[in-house]
């Protein structure tokens, strides 16, 4: 079973809408959680790292929040934009035994914008 | 300015070939990553190598894979006797220092490796 559920697998809204995506893991123990976009051939960029202290981040139009009691995750895409279209990965980071940060990626939200 | 460079972007090999596929990544970075991703899916650890040693490389799926980073910078992955199931893209990160709890990990764009 996938350490990181996210949910749903794709969606469509209209620009200019809001969306949130939502992830839950079951890492542990569990040093950080991170958002990632990935547009079609590319490799994913980084939107916001949150460590398990974190509640809520902020980059632009994204904001990602943080449950660590409840291992759960969401961002929230403001006023959506057609360059919004991509795929959405939310990465948690698993300590593990050697103390070596492995990260564990979810399967992704695809997103689409749609004018 | 100068990301991670992955070399080629595509590369299509007959089943039982050998490929290598190389990552340059930001200058300065001391971490570098290795990870597969097939369609639909998220990227999947591979290696992880600090300086230039491997670190951890508990997610090479087989002894067909190996990866190198000789001098510190630039890192091969090497398939031998490639399969149809090793199609897929291959992604490199790296990271300023690792394993940092907040490294952010800069990616390239992948060589997507076709095996037929």
């Amino acid at each position: 079973k996938n350490q990181v559920e996210q949910s749903p697998q794709s969606l469509i809204i209209l620009e200019g809408k809001n969306c949130t995506l939502q992830c839950n893991y079951t890492v542990s123990p569990f040093s950080n959680l991170r958002w990632y976009k990935q547009d079609t051939g590319r490799g994913p960029v980084s939107l916001t790292i949150m460590t398990f202290s974190e509640n809520t981040k902020s980059n632009g139009r994204y904001t990602a929040t943080l449950d660590a009691d409840t291992k759960q995750s969401s961002l929230h895409i403001t006023a959506s934009q057609l360059s919004d279209s991509a795929s959405y990965i939310c990465v948690v980071s698993d300590m593990g035994s050697t103390g070596f940060q492995k990260l564990v990626f979810g399967t992704g939200t695809r997103l689409l914008v749609s004018p | 300015g100068a990301g991670v460079s992955q070399t080629p972007s595509n590369k299509v090999t007959e089943k039982g070939k050998y490929v290598e596929l190389r990552c340059d990544p930001i200058s300065g970075h001391t971490a570098l990553y290795w990870y597969r991703q097939s369609l639909g899916q998220g990227p999947e650890f591979l290696i992880y190598f600090q300086g230039t040693g491997a670190a951890d490389d508990s997610g090479l799926p087989n002894d067909r894979f190996f990866a190198v980073r000789p001098e510190g910078s630039v890192s091969t992955l090497k398939i031998q006797r490639t399969e149809r199931g090793d199609s897929a893209v291959y992604l490199c990160a790296s990271s300023p220092a690792g394993p940092g709890y907040n490294s952010p990990l800069h990616f390239g764009n992948g060589t997507r490796l076709t095996v037929t």
